[in-house]
Order: C-alpha cells, then structure tokens, then sequence
C-alpha cells in the first residue's frame, strides 16, 4: 500500500530534551515536506526536501532541522524543544515530474507533539 | 509570499443541502489551487485542484470548485451535502514555477445537521 508513515503518532516531552520525528514514504517521491497545523492558522510549512541532500525553508523552519540522506526518509529534529513547538505536524510527499507543480501530495497520519 | 484567504471558520449545513465554502487567493499571477478534507485524526486527503486546464474543476466525493480570476476565489461546492462531509477543509496553493512552497488556509470546519 502506497502511504506516507510517521513516528511517533504521539509524544509528550520536556523542555529541551532533543527529539526525532521520523517520516518515510514507499512511493519513490522525490519531494517531502513538513508542516505543522495548529488550530486558527492553518498548516505552515516548515522545511521542504526536493530531492537527496537537497532541502529548504519554508514559512516557520526556527527551531527545526532536517535532514534527506535517503530518498524515502526526511526526519524533523527538534534538538531543543520548547512549549511553542506544541503542535500537530504532518509530512507530506509528492512526484517531482511530469506536471511536478500540481502534483498531488500525499500526506502521513500525523504526529501529536506536547512540549511541557 | 501568496496566500489563501478562507471565509468562515466553521459552517453548518443539513443534511441535503448546498455545501458553499470559500477560498480567495492572493497572487497578481494566478497560481495552482487545491482543496484538501482532514477527516477527525487523519491526514489530509485531497479534494481537488486547479491546474489552469479548466475553471470549473470536479473533485471526489461529489465536490467541485470554480476558479473565478476576477474575483480572485476558488470556492468549494457541493449541491447535497451528506453526514459524511463532515470534516475540516483547507485551500491551499503552490506557486507556478516550483511547486514546493505551499501556503495554506486557516480552514473551515464543516458540520452538517441531520
């Protein structure tokens, strides 16, 4: 089954303490992405990967990083977590071809971060 | 940066009613569009989008939406709305060039009315 899979689908932390949110896709897309949603603003983006070792900002990357050594993983490192980052955040991938703009992306269930 | 503009943050419908949600963008360059459905403690599915191939766009499960350049909008319709609908909707939209960058709205909960 194509799918998008997170890990964990939740997590309560401390403040600081460095953590890890994994994300794969078994769909060979060469675009993933993070967003976080949060209630009365929506989904913003967070870091955006077209490719292996290729990654960028998006609307709210502080206090995030990523990193894209395989094509079917893009990790989110939250290496000193604090109670802002309390949120619900979604990966996403896509086809980087043929019509890449539009393509559909598909997005994983979701992970629930508490930082306390 | 483009945005989206949702109108309406939650929306009641009954059952069997026109399902109207609104989007308006912001871009001097009409951009690509989407609809997407969260369902409770799911991901997002998309509905539809639009790719400038045509205006009005169909979408799954009985939605469509018509992109209006002069009124800058891209509303989200459905004539018959059923218990099932019942979920969050965002718009959202990506710029023409790259397709990375995507901005969402501040979506609109549905709820309909038996």
């Amino acid at each position: 089954e194509a799918q998008v899979t997170q890990n964990p689908r939740y997590l309560i932390t401390v403040t600081g303490k460095k953590l890890t949110v994994t994300c794969s896709q078994n769909m060979n897309h060469e675009y993933m992405s993070w967003y976080r949603q949060d209630p009365g603003l929506g989904l913003r983006q967070i870091y955006y990967s077209m490719n292996v070792e290729v990654t960028d900002k998006g609307d709210v990357p502080e206090g995030y990083k990523v990193s894209r050594k395989e094509k079917r993983n893009f990790p989110l490192i939250l290496e000193s977590p604090s109670p802002n980052q309390t949120s619900l955040y979604f990966c996403a991938s896509k086809r980087a071809s043929g019509g890449y703009p539009y393509n559909e992306q598909f997005f994983g269930p979701g992970t629930r971060l508490t930082v306390l | 940066a483009q945005s989206v503009t949702q109108l309406g943050s939650h929306v009641s419908v009954s059952e069997g009613a026109l399902v109207l949600l609104r989007c308006n963008y912001s871009s001097s360059v009409p951009p690509y569009l989407f609809w997407y459905v969260q369902y409770p403690n799911q991901g997002l599915q998309l509905l539809l989008k639009y790719t400038s191939a045509a205006t009005l766009v169909k979408g799954i499960n009985g939605f469509e939406a018509e992109f209006k350049k002069s009124e800058t909008s891209f509303h989200l319709t459905k004539p018959s709305a059923h218990m099932s609908d019942a979920a969050e909707y965002f718009c959202a939209v990506t710029d023409l060039n790259t397709g990375n960058q995507f901005y969402f709205g501040t979506g609109t909960s549905l709820t309909v009315i038996p």
